[in-house]
């Protein structure tokens, strides 16, 4: 398996653009986190989903941020209308999330995002 | 779930053994304790996970005491690639559950 895959790499933006960030969780995986990382802020957890579905999204900044998984091997994250203070590394993760057995979760590589 | 405490900076030098506490007083019966590490530019990445005693895999040993309340990551001879933050999470995940981060130790290698 190639590992989550997540697109743009890279992205820059003007302030008032939307900004939609993609991700291929590994295939088998039925949990997906966003997540999102500044120097000032740390790692922070955004939403994650079980089975497709959205199970808290509490860590969603505010309404202009919205995530949607359509199926089990793809989910977006959405940014309308951007800011410069939205400028971060974005990464996805996902993980078997099932069983007995705690599970570790795989990152992507991320999509560094600057608004301008 | 479980805060965790962990030195936010560590130095050291290759060759030698690193050993990064990470303190949880309030983790609950079913909570696994688990570290991973983070390389600048990439996402972060399991390295070992325990619930008690020790655990030993090819990159580092995890030390767990009984009372659960702390834990130590070990990483043997550490050289300059061992660079990294390291981030100790404490929690239960088998069904999806949150994956919470904390601010990590920022460990440095020098030669």
């Amino acid at each position: 398996d190639a590992g989550v895959i997540q697109s743009p790499r890279h992205e820059v933006t003007e302030m008032g653009q939307e900004v939609t960030l993609r991700c291929k969780p590994i295939s088998g995986h039925n949990s997906l986190f966003w997540y999102r990382q500044t120097m000032m802020r740390g790692l922070e957890l955004l939403i994650y989903f079980n089975n497709n579905v959205p199970i808290d999204d509490s860590g969603m900044p505010e309404d202009r941020f919205s995530a949607k998984m359509p199926n089990a091997s793809f989910s977006t994250l959405k940014i309308q209308p951007s800011e410069p203070r939205d400028s971060a590394v974005y990464f996805c993760a996902s993980s078997l999330g099932l069983g007995l057995m705690n599970t570790e979760a795989f990152f992507g590589q991320g999509t560094r995002l600057t608004v301008v | 779930l479980a805060k965790t405490t962990q030195p936010i900076s560590m130095d050291s030098y290759e060759g030698q053994e690193v050993n990064i506490t990470c303190s949880h007083n309030n983790i609950a019966t079913n909570d696994y304790i688990t570290w991973y590490q983070q390389f600048p530019s990439q996402g972060p990445r399991f390295i070992i996970q325990g619930y008690k005693t020790k655990v030993t895999n090819e990159v580092a040993s995890l030390f767990i005491p009984a009372d659960r309340k702390s834990s130590t990551l070990s990483l043997p001879r550490v050289s300059l690639s061992d660079t990294a933050v390291y981030y100790c999470l404490v929690g239960v995940w088998n069904q999806g559950g949150k994956l919470i981060f904390g601010q990590g130790t920022e460990l440095s290698v020098k030669p």
